[in-house]
C-alpha cells in the first residue's frame, strides 16, 4: 500500500516562512491535498491538486509537489496557525494519509 | 451553504453494532462522492471508506481494517449519510467525521466520537 511520510513536528518563528514536507513513492505524479487542524476542531482543506487554494484560504498558504516530496509552505506564519497538517493523496480508491506534522509557532 | 452534521456516537462493547449518521444540508447527497475518516484519540486521520454519487454507480470502498464489518449507505429522502458498524472492535474507538469529496476533502462534520469498551 501507498505510504505518505511527514516530519512529526515543525518549528516557525512568528513571521518567518514554514514548510512541512511529504513524501512519497513518485508523489509527484499524483494530486497532494493538504489540511489543517487546529486542536479540538475538524480538518479544513488548505491545499487541494498540489497548490491550488479554496476560498477563504489566505494567500500566505501555498504548495508545491515534484519528484518524491510534496511540500506546504505557510510564507508568514500567525500564532492562529498552529495545529497539526496531514498531507492525502487517493490510492487505489483508498485515500491515504500522511502521519500528520505538529506546527508550532515561536 | 454547506453543512454536514454527525450524530449517533456512543459508548459501546466489543462486538456490538452502532450506526453513525451524517445530515448533509446544502447539497444533495446523491449528487456527492463522500467519504468517512476517524481520528483514534491523540492520532492521525485514517480513512474508513467512500460513497460514490448516484450518477458514478454508488459503489462503495474501504479501508482494509474496516471491510466486512462497516457498511456506509445514504438515506436519500432524509438527505442522509450513514455508517453501520458492526463486529466492532476497541482499535475501533475514535472521532469518526463524514466528509464530501470534490476539489479534496472538501467539507467535514464536526465529528462523533465512538468509545469501544467493555
Amino acid at each position: 500500500s501507498y505510504e505518505l511520510t511527514q516530519p512529526l513536528s515543525v518549528s516557525v518563528a512568528l513571521g518567518q516562512a514554514a514548510r512541512i514536507n511529504c513524501v512519497g513513492n513518485n508523489i509527484g505524479n499524483r494530486n497532494v491535498h493538504w489540511y489543517q487542524q487546529i486542536p479540538g476542531q475538524a480538518p479544513v482543506l488548505v491545499i487541494y491538486r498540489d497548490y491550488k487554494r479554496p476560498s477563504g484560504i489566505p494567500d500566505r498558504f501555498s504548495g508545491s509537489n515534484s519528484g518524491s516530496t510534496a511540500t506546504l509552505t505557510i510564507s508568514s506564519a500567525q500564532a492562529g496557525d498552529e495545529g497539526e497538517y496531514y498531507c492525502q493523496v487517493w490510492d487505489s480508491s483508498a485515500a491515504v494519509f500522511g502521519g500528520g506534522t505538529k506546527l508550532t509557532v515561536l | 451553504e454547506v453543512q454536514l452534521v454527525e450524530s449517533g456516537g456512543d459508548l459501546v462493547k466489543p462486538g456490538g453494532s452502532l450506526r453513525l449518521s451524517c445530515a448533509a444540508s446544502g447539497f444533495i447527497i446523491t449528487d456527492a462522492w463522500m467519504t468517512w475518516v476517524r481520528q483514534a484519540p491523540g492520532k492521525g486521520l485514517e480513512w474508513v471508506g467512500r460513497i460514490k454519487s448516484k450518477a458514478d454507480g454508488g459503489t462503495t470502498d474501504y479501508a482494509a481494517p474496516v471491510k466486512g464489518r462497516f457498511t456506509i449507505s445514504r438515506d436519500d429522502s432524509k438527505n442522509i449519510l450513514h455508517l453501520q458498524m458492526d463486529s466492532l472492535k476497541s482499535e475501533d474507538t475514535a472521532v469518526y467525521y463524514c466528509t464530501t469529496v470534490h476539489l479534496g476533502l472538501d467539507n467535514w462534520g464536526q465529528g462523533a466520537l465512538v468509545t469501544v469498551s467493555a
